[in-house]
């Protein structure tokens, strides 16, 4: 079975400060796919970044950036400068291998709760 | 991406009755999932919607409950049914497969905040 653990409930801090989200996820598979999204006030939920698991490449976009570790099944989140409109809910999400029954279901971490105070 | 509108965006409804939630996508998409968020919780998967065919349930919901309808591949319905106030919850849409190609990015609708009196 698979499950995703965001030990951290939330998280304060001002802003222009950095900002790290762990995310530890467990999984069978082999190959998967993992996820982070957006969560502010408004309710939507806004996709951040998919990692394939046969990809361990950090990636950086812009003030975001993401450090993939398979060794330790970890999925890092770093904002980088926060700024005020970086205060939301941030979820990371596992995908496992795709077949016919299991494609595109996402289970969820608890989430991270951002403030970022002026 | 895709996008993704559902109707009503929020209803407030009284105990024992029922809500139907529209799901529509601008282009025709693969998959299409339904979620359930509880105040101040995480999304749990509630089906998978199958064009033509039956959804696929996940443990702890079932169809008499939460039917979920498929007729194309841009739009899908979820009725949330007999409701209680434990029902009280943001239901959302997602998407995936997108595209001529396939595409493991999934996309959230805005989301249907429902309040149960």
């Amino acid at each position: 079975a698979q499950k995703v653990t965001q030990a951290q409930t939330e998280i304060s801090v001002v802003e222009k400060e950095d900002v790290t989200l762990d995310c530890v996820y467990e999984t069978r598979d082999t190959t998967y796919y993992l996820f982070w999204y957006k969560q502010p006030p408004s309710g939507e939920l806004v996709f951040l970044i998919r990692r394939n698991s046969f990809d361990e490449q950090n990636e950086i976009s812009g003030r975001y950036s993401w450090n993939f570790q398979k060794s330790t099944s970890s999925f890092n989140f770093t904002i980088t400068a926060s700024q005020v409109v970086d205060s939301a809910v941030y979820f990371c999400a596992l995908s496992e291998a795709v077949t016919t029954d299991s494609w595109g279901k996402l289970q969820f971490g608890a989430g991270t709760q951002v403030v970022v105070t002026p | 991406s895709a996008v993704i509108s559902q109707k009503p965006s929020r209803d407030i409804c009284q105990r024992g009755t029922s809500l139907t939630i529209q799901c529509q996508v601008d282009s025709q998409v693969t998959m299409m999932f339904w979620y359930r968020q509880q105040p101040g919780q995480s999304l749990t998967l509630i089906a998978t919607a199958n064009q033509g065919s039956e959804a696929t349930y996940e443990s702890g919901f079932v169809i008499d409950k939460f039917p979920i309808s498929r007729p194309n591949l841009t739009f899908s319905t979820l009725t949330v049914s007999n409701m209680s106030p434990e029902d009280s919850s943001i239901y959302l849409c997602s998407v995936a497969g997108t595209g001529k190609r396939s595409s493991y990015e999934q996309y959230f609708g805005p989301g249907t905040r429902l309040t149960v009196t």
